[in-house]
């Protein structure tokens, strides 16, 4: 079956522009998370949503950050006035069920120049 | 706080050269301990999951080992196309989310 999608697969944007990445779960998984990935370092979770329930932001960076996931589905997530330290690979997992392995879409390369 | 150090950091080996690779952690609760692996410009592949300490499994030339403290993943023969990096995660039945914790991973280079 269908994997995990995720859109675009490279995003290259000027410092201080807002950027949209969009992820596609695994259809019937009710659990989405978002994952970073920078170079030199291990992938770091951002946020988890589960259902209907309140969303886990706790690993949100800042407040330029924020995802919503409509639906229960497609998740977006955005970023406001990019940094170039927010230059990384944004990934994107889906598990049948919390607590559930999770698998992994192939992620978004975002470059601030 | 969760932690997950792995080690080496880099593998070289020859094709048929087995060895293991480590991932010790600290958690508030284990609930799961993960392995993936990581092409090049691609998301995680899952290897394996482990629950508690004792458990094994294995999967073509790989075998993953769990204990209280770490976990091993032991490759048998490696072939040039397991070049990877592996990634080793905890899950932690104290925290809400259930989010991964990962370790740094070890890139793995397998020689014909």
């Amino acid at each position: 079956g269908a994997g995990v999608s995720q859109s675009p697969s490279n995003k290259v944007t000027e410092k201080g522009k807002d950027v949209e990445l969009r992820c596609d779960p695994i259809s019937g998984h009710t659990a989405l998370y978002w994952y970073r990935q920078s170079l030199g370092q291990g992938l770091e979770f951002l946020i988890y949503f589960q259902g209907n329930s309140a969303p886990d932001k706790s690993g949100l960076p800042s407040d330029r950050f924020s995802a919503e996931r409509t639906g229960g589905s497609v998740s977006t997530l955005t970023i406001q006035r990019t940094q170039q330290e927010d230059s990384a690979v944004y990934l994107c997992a889906s598990s049948a069920i919390s607590a559930e392995t999770q698998y992994f879409g192939p992620g978004t390369r975002l470059l601030v120049l | 706080e969760d932690q997950v150090t792995q080690s080496p950091e880099a593998l070289r080996l020859q094709e048929g050269e087995s060895s293991s690779l480590n991932c010790s952690y600290t958690v508030s609760g284990l609930r799961g301990l993960f392995w993936y692996r990581q092409d090049p410009g691609k998301g995680p592949e899952f290897l394996f999951t482990l629950y508690s300490a004792g458990e094994e499994k294995e999967k073509e030339r790989l075998k993953a080992t769990l204990t209280k403290k770490e976990s091993f993943l032991h490759i048998t023969a490696p072939k040039p196309e397991d070049s990877a990096t592996y990634l080793c995660a905890v899950q932690s039945s104290m925290e809400y989310g259930n989010k991964l914790v990962f370790g740094a991973g070890t890139i793995l280079r397998v020689k014909s």
